[in-house]
C-alpha cells in the first residue's frame, strides 16, 4: 500500500478553521484518499474521501493537489468535539477490504 | 441506523481462559472486519469477512479464531492469549468490502 505522511500533532482554537495536511507522493492513479478520525474512547469514524476533485460534505472538505501527491482535510469551524486523531489513508483497487492506518495527526482544540 | 455494537465493552481474562468477543450490525452490510489497536497506536487489520466467508487473514496467530455465523454477526474466539494481546479490539462493517467502514466502540481486553 502507498504510504501517507502526516504531522504528529496540530492545535487549533475553537471556531477557527483547521487544515490537516497529508503527503502521499507515491499515490497511484487508482488510489482514493480517505480520511477517518478517532475520538477518545471510540472507534474510528469515516470523514470524507476523494479521488481527484475537491469534495465537501457536512463534516469537512477535502482539497486534493493537482498532482495528487498531497491533500488537505479542512474543518471549517473547529469545535471541542473535533479533538481526535485524524488518519489519512490511501485505498486502491488492490487493497480490497483493507484500511491501512498510518500514525495519524492528533488534533487538539482549545476553547 | 449506522451502529455497530460490540460486547462486552471490557474483558479481563487469564492466559488459560477461553472467551469470545461479539460484534453485531443491522445495516445489511456484507463485509465485516476485526482490527486490533494497541495503546497510542493506529488500528491494525486482523480479519476480513465478505459474504460470511473469510477473505483476509493478516497472519494472525491461531489463538484468535474468527467466526461469522450470519451476515449480521461476527465473533472473535480467544484462547490461550498472552499478556501482549491486551489491546482494544475493534469491529467494523461495510456494505461490501470496497465501501466505507463503520466501526464499533471496541472491546478493551486485558490478559493477565
Amino acid at each position: 500500500d502507498a504510504k501517507t505522511t502526516q504531522p504528529n500533532s496540530m492545535e487549533s482554537n475553537e471556531e477557527e478553521p483547521v487544515h490537516l495536511p497529508c503527503n502521499h507522493s507515491t499515490i497511484s492513479g487508482t488510489d482514493y484518499i480517505h480520511w477517518y478520525r478517532q475520538l477518545p474512547s471510540q472507534g474510528p469514524e469515516y470523514v470524507i474521501h476523494g479521488l481527484t476533485s475537491n469534495v465537501n460534505n457536512r463534516m469537512a472538505s477535502l482539497a486534493i493537489a493537482e498532482d495528487r501527491k498531497s491533500s488537505t482535510l479542512i474543518l471549517h469551524r473547529a469545535t471541542l468535539r473535533d479533538a481526535a486523531v485524524y488518519y489519512c489513508i490511501l485505498r486502491g483497487g488492490t487493497s480490497y477490504g483493507k484500511l491501512t492506518f498510518g500514525q495519524g495527526t492528533i488534533l487538539t482544540v482549545h476553547p | 441506523d449506522t451502529e455497530v455494537t460490540q460486547t462486552p465493552k471490557h474483558l479481563v481474562m487469564g492466559m488459560t481462559n477461553k472467551k469470545s468477543l461479539k460484534c453485531e450490525q443491522h445495516m445489511g452490510h456484507r463485509a465485516m472486519y476485526w482490527y486490533k489497536q494497541k495503546a497510542k497506536k493506529p488500528p491494525e487489520l486482523m480479519f476480513v469477512y465478505s459474504y460470511e466467508k473469510l477473505s483476509i487473514n493478516e497472519s494472525v496467530p491461531s489463538r484468535f479464531s474468527p467466526e461469522c455465523p450470519n451476515s449480521s454477526l461476527l465473533n472473535l474466539h480467544l484462547h490461550a492469549l498472552q499478556p501482549e494481546d491486551s489491546a482494544l479490539y475493534l469491529c467494523a462493517s461495510s456494505q461490501t468490502s470496497v465501501y466505507i467502514q463503520y466501526f464499533g466502540a471496541g472491546t478493551r481486553l486485558s490478559v493477565l
